[in-house]
C-alpha cells in the first residue's frame, strides 16, 4: 500500500543528544514537509522540499535541520539547540501541481528523559 | 501574516444531527482551503477541499461552504456519527506559500 511511514512512533532523547526522526514514502511525490503539534495547538511548519536537494525553512526551524537525499526519503534531525523539543512530530508529503492535498505519517512523538 | 482560526475549541453533537465546524482566515489571498480529520497519537486524514474559485464542495456526509466575504469557511457533517469524534482542523494553502497553515482544531463528540 501507498503511504507514509514515520519511525520510531515514540522516542526519547536525554538532553543535550541530537536525534533523528525518519520519515519514508512511497506514493512518488516530490513535495515533503515537517510539522510540529503542541498540546491544543494546530500544526506548525518546520521545514519543507519541494524537490530532491532542496529545501526550505518553516516557521519554527531553528533547532532543526533537514536532508533530501532521495525523492522517498526526508528526515528530520532534532538537536540539541532546540529546547522545547518535547512534542508530536508529523511529516507529510504532496504532489507537485496547484490544489494538491498533503497526506501524513501517523506521527511520532519525542519525549525528554 | 496569515492566520487560520477555530474558536471553538469542542463541540458536542447528538448522533443523528448535524456538527458544523467553523474557521476564519485573515488574508485574503488564498488558493485552497482543507479540512483535516485527526485522532490521537495518529497522523491528520484529508477530509475535503474547496479552491477560492466555489462557494460550496461536498462529498458524501461533509460540505463545506466558503464565504469570501466574511473569510470564513465551515465544514457540515450530516448525519453526524460516533466515529466522527476526532479533532478537526481547517487549513490554508495559499499562493506562494508551498506548506499549509494549520487553525488550532476543533474537538468534536458525537453522542450514541
Amino acid at each position: 500500500d501507498g503511504g507514509i511511514t514515520q519511525s520510531p512512533k515514540y522516542l526519547f532523547r536525554k538532553e543535550g543528544q541530537n536525534v533523528t526522526l525518519s520519515c519514508e514514502q512511497n506514493l512518488n511525490h516530490d513535495a515533503m514537509y515537517w510539522y510540529r503539534q503542541d498540546p491544543g495547538q494546530g500544526l506548525r511548519l518546520i521545514y519543507y522540499s519541494q524537490i530532491v536537494n532542496d529545501f526550505q525553512k518553516g516557521d519554527i526551524a531553528e533547532g532543526y535541520s533537514v536532508s533530501r537525499e532521495k525523492k522517498e526519503s526526508f528526515p528530520l534531525t532534532v538537536t540539541s539547540a532546540q529546547k522545547n523539543p518535547t512534542a508530536f512530530y508529523l511529516c507529510a508529503s504532496s504532489a507537485t501541481g496547484d490544489n494538491q492535498p498533503q497526506h501524513f505519517g501517523d506521527g511520532t512523538r519525542l519525549s525528554i528523559l | 501574516d496569515q492566520q487560520v482560526k477555530q474558536n471553538s475549541p469542542s463541540l458536542s453533537v447528538q448522533e443523528g444531527r448535524i456538527s458544523i465546524l467553523n474557521c476564519d482566515y485573515t488574508n485574503s489571498m488564498f488558493d485552497y482551503f482543507l479540512w483535516y480529520k485527526k485522532y490521537p497519537a495518529e497522523g491528520p486524514t484529508f477530509l475535503i477541499s474547496i479552491s477560492s474559485i466555489k462557494d460550496k464542495n461536498e462529498d458524501g456526509r461533509f460540505t463545506v461552504f466558503l464565504n469570501k466575504s466574511a473569510k470564513h469557511l465551515s465544514l457540515h457533517i450530516v448525519p453526524s456519527q460516533p466515529g466522527d469524534s476526532a479533532v478537526y482542523f481547517c487549513a490554508d494553502l495559499s499562493t506562494g506559500r508551498r506548506a499549509l497553515t494549520f487553525g488550532s482544531g476543533t474537538r468534536l463528540q458525537v453522542q450514541p
